[in-house]
């Protein structure tokens, strides 16, 4: 069974970073983009930034580039997402989701998603 | 950048009912689009990719179709377990360009 697990809730304050994990199991690690994608609570979903486990290639949202970071540890079939400088407006649920097969068109498909973890920014 | 709008935003519907749910990107994305399910407090769940390829596992009653810029995600016969919020999202043209529609919620009529 494909499953991607991923780190617990998170409080931090603001001007801090958070980093948070998905261990992903069931598949070959390194044949599927890893994504990262926020929900802030009310709203919708925005896609943040991917990374390509085969080579670490990462590809980043315009309004977020700068302050997020995003690896991936094939030792441990782990991928890590990091935010730097968090405000208020950070406060969402942050999930990874596996992309279709890399080479594939269904690379921005996210066939499968982690559970979410919830990050609040607060003083 | 593309947009993806959804109609309507919000539907109340009965348990049997046929609900039809639309979503129009901005400019041409042949068939790049995806449906997802989300109920609350969890992850969301692809349930049509390609505009009209069922994943696996996901019922028959739910069924997807369009291309271009019109879209049409369809419930056959809405079932208690249906009532969510749906989302369309484009995978024409990315990453760069906004990939989510804002979203749908069905609510028991």
């Amino acid at each position: 069974e494909v499953q991607l697990v991923q780190s617990g809730a998170e409080v931090k304050k603001p001007g801090a970073t958070v980093k948070i994990s998905c261990q992903v199991s069931g598949y070959t690690f390194t044949d599927h983009y890893i994504h990262w994608l926020q929900q802030a609570p009310g709203k919708g979903l925005e896609w943040l930034g991917l990374v390509d486990p085969e080579n670490g290639e990462t590809i980043y949202a315009e309004e977020i580039q700068g302050r997020i970071s995003i690896t991936a540890d094939t030792s441990t079939d782990t991928a890590y997402m990091d935010l730097s400088s968090l405000r208020s407006e950070d406060t969402a649920v942050y999930y990874c989701a596996r992309g279709g097969v890399v080479g594939t068109t269904t690379i921005f498909t996210f066939q499968i998603w982690g559970q979410g973890t919830k990050v609040t920014v607060s003083s | 950048d593309i947009q993806m709008t959804q109609s309507p935003s919000s539907l109340s519907a009965s348990v049997g009912d046929r609900v039809t749910i639309t979503c129009r990107a901005s400019q041409r994305i042949s068939s790049y689009l995806n449906w997802y399910q989300q109920k609350p407090g969890k992850a969301p769940k692809l349930l049509i990719y390609g505009a009209s390829s069922l994943q696996s596992g996901v019922p028959s009653r739910f069924s997807g179709s369009g291309s271009g810029t019109d879209f049409t995600l369809t419930i056959s016969s809405l079932q208690p377990e249906d009532f969510a919020t749906y989302y369309c999202q484009q995978s024409y043209k990315t990453p760069r360009s906004k990939t989510f529609g804002q979203g749908t919620k069905v609510e028991i009529k």
